[in-house]
């Protein structure tokens, strides 16, 4: 238990619908993280929020949108999604942006028909 | 942006038997972690190394931070410790970076 939860832990989507992922963090942080993990393929950063600012990985399409409504909760909307995104979807805390340690939730893992 | 690059790709050791995993980046880091994967897919931290020396257990790293490397050591091994180890690397881009992963078994 890291103290990072992420639900569902299992989604099933259609390309024409509209699903929302959320993340809670439990550590008090202030920074929260979303990231991508494809098959044979390294985690890639997707976005991310702090107190201070907003990050975004310019590659990310527009059909994944992030929000971020307090310190503790984190949001990932997805809709008309397409089969290549079939991949784990990770999010994780830390203190603050860009120092210090990361931690990560369970993942939800996402299968778009 | 920086690079990171693990080896071996895949390990398979016989339980008890020990083994050291690398990690090569390209740049000066301000932060790098160690992480095992599960088979579920749970990222566990193992180890905050941006420098020096760590041990925890059965596990121990060093991050030599001049020379741009580090290594997770893991002695008498279970076949708890199998699944995928990553080393995660945070550069001048003040994003996690993360290396392609060490797969390892196990072996009863």
């Amino acid at each position: 238990e890291t103290g990072v939860t992420q639900t569902p832990r299992h989604l099933v989507m259609g390309m024409t619908n509209k699903k929302s992922l959320k993340c809670e963090q439990h550590l008090g942080h202030n920074a929260m993280y979303w990231y991508k993990q494809s098959a044979k393929k390294p985690l890639e950063l997707m976005f991310v929020y702090s107190l201070e600012e907003r990050v975004e990985n310019n590659s990310v399409p527009s059909r994944f949108s992030p929000e971020c409504p307090n310190s503790s909760h984190l949001f990932l909307h997805l809709h008309t999604l397409q089969p290549e995104d079939s991949a784990l979807y990770l999010c994780a805390s830390s203190q603050v942006f860009s120092s210090g340690e990361q931690f990560f939730g369970p993942g939800t893992r996402l299968t778009v028909l | 942006g920086i690079q990171v690059e693990q080896s071996p790709p895949d390990l398979i050791l016989q339980e008890g038997a020990n083994s050291t995993l690398r990690c090569n980046f390209s740049d000066s880091v301000n932060n790098l972690q160690w992480f095992h994967q599960n088979p579920w897919g749970q990222l566990i931290n193992l180890f905050y190394i941006p420098s020096g020396t760590k041990q925890n257990g059965r596990l121990s790293a060093t991050t030599v931070a001049t020379e741009r490397y580090s290594l997770l050591y893991i002695s008498s091994s279970q076949t708890t410790d199998s699944g995928v180890y990553f080393c995660a690397v945070e550069g001048s881009a003040r994003q996690l970076t993360f290396g392609s992963g060490t797969q390892l078994t196990v072996l009863p």
